[in-house]
């Protein structure tokens, strides 16, 4: 139990578009949605939190009107990646945990985003 | 603030066993997750802690004390698929969000 999915896994796109990935719990339904970036070597950093139902709380220095995150029901969220540029080319992870009281989150096999 | 520290490398031989330390101070602790990360893949949970002492699943265990902010990882049995990075994560109250190290990389070799 507990899979998550995400797609795309992989996208290419060009400076200046806008990149969606999906995340799916497929077969939990998850309250809480968490929204990660990773570079090379580097740690995991929490973009931020997603509540279904509600607006996404943000991390300190994560641009919220840059990275848009809907969480509209409770098997999926997403992440735009508005007028994207080089720099954000990073490998995007999503994680979802099923219930309030329930620690543990599960990782979707994340989005590797290249950006020319 | 959150300060996670754990060795950034390991190196082991198949069949031994390994013991991957974290230390860590963070404000509103929860508990402690350990996750492994294949390389260009995400994370995978491989034990979470809230209480002190050993838990034990498989080839895997996990300590905890919370007292001393500190936790470990004893990987026993080792097999060359074990080579990975180990991330430990404590977790925060309120919205329980994770915080992840730089993550040990384990190198088991033949």
């Amino acid at each position: 139990g507990a899979v998550v999915s995400q797609h795309p896994s992989r996208v290419i796109c060009k400076s200046g578009t806008s990149v969606k990935i999906e995340c799916r719990s497929l077969d939990f339904q998850a309250t809480t949605m968490f929204w990660y970036r990773q570079f090379p070597k580097q740690s995991l950093m929490l973009m931020a939190t997603s509540n279904e139902g509600s607006k996404a709380t943000y991390e300190q220095g994560v641009e919220k009107d840059k990275f848009l995150i809907n969480h509209a029901s409770l098997t999926l969220s997403t992440l735009t990646v508005t007028s994207a540029h080089p720099e954000d080319s990073s490998f995007y992870i999503c994680s979802a945990r099923e219930r309030a009281l329930q620690e543990t989150q599960y990782f979707g096999p994340g989005t590797r985003l290249l950006v020319l | 603030g959150q300060n996670i520290d754990q060795p950034t490398e390991m190196t082991a031989t198949e069949g031994a066993i390994v013991q991957i330390n974290c230390t860590y101070q963070t404000s509103g602790f929860n508990g402690l997750f350990w996750y492994q990360q294949h390389a260009g893949e995400a994370p995978t949970f491989l034990s979470y802690n809230v209480l002190d002492g050993l838990e034990e699943k498989g080839r895997f265990s996990s300590f905890l004390s919370r007292s001393k902010g500190y936790s470990y990882l004893l990987l026993k049995e080792l097999q060359m698929k074990d080579s990975a990075s180990y991330l430990c994560a404590p977790s925060n109250s309120g919205y329980s969000t994770l915080t992840f190290g730089k993550g040990t990389m384990l190198l088991v070799s033949p």
